[in-house]
């Protein structure tokens, strides 16, 4: 079993939707949850970041966790053409030199 | 513009020959990461350098080697190209050694072996 699963899609959306994203995990001791957007032929970005549980927004983007579940989300609100991309998911724990990501969702959202 | 860059872009080699992917960033960043990455796969590390002077093994470090030449620099060596080397190779940065903060990837080298 992966240390993180994430379902690969992908997904397609009409613009203006609200897209959610998941990852679930299995190491508890993961504290550092992040989200990348990989553009196609692009390096992965850093698109959110957030230490332990909660939520954090910034702007159209909101990223949420839940450790008791094991359980991460990114919310895309007024989702826009240009929010296409592959979304990974990473995370790590406290103290460790070695982030772990998931396999990417690829997002499409039709004008 | 400050950022971690790759060369080459693109590369095609016969299987058995050698080269080295350069990375360099210009952030001022103590750790510097080697990544490959394959469909369906996601990013797998294959070499990590905490600091300058250091460098460890991450989950896919063999037919590889680095070399940490300074701050700036960090290499990654295939000696003896092998088709499953075939992948998208990322080089990526952070501010901290643990990593905590998030990375600043390169564009990628894509590398395929003939």
């Amino acid at each position: 079993q992966k240390e993180v699963e994430q379902d690969p899609g992908p997904l397609s959306v009409p613009e203006g939707a609200i897209v959610s994203l998941n990852c679930t995990y299995s190491n508890s001791a993961f504290q550092y949850f992040m989200w990348y957007r990989q553009y196609s032929r692009k390096g992965p970005e850093l698109l959110m970041y957030t230490y332990s549980s909660g939520n954090k927004e910034d702007g159209r983007f909101t990223a949420q966790v839940d450790k008791s579940s094991k359980y991460i989300s990114l919310f895309i609100r007024d989702s826009q053409p240009s929010d296409s991309a592959t979304y990974l998911c990473a995370m790590i724990n406290t103290g460790g030199f070695k982030t772990i990501f998931g396999a990417g969702t690829r997002l499409f959202v039709k004008a | 513009n400050a950022g971690v860059t790759q060369t080459p872009k693109f590369q095609v080699l016969k299987t058995g020959q050698s080269m080295t992917l350069q990375c360099a960033q210009d952030m001022n960043h103590n750790s510097m990461y080697w990544y490959r990455q394959d469909p369906g796969m996601g990013l797998r590390l294959i070499y990590y350098s905490a600091s300058e002077g250091t460098t460890d093994k991450g989950e896919v470090p063999n037919g590889y080697n680095v070399s940490r030449l300074n701050k700036r620099e960090f290499s990654l060596r295939l000696e003896s190209a092998a088709p499953s080397q075939t992948s998208v190779y990322f080089c990526a940065s952070t501010t901290r050694g643990m990593a905590n903060y998030g990375y600043t990837f390169g564009s990628g080298t894509r590398l395929t072996v003939v």
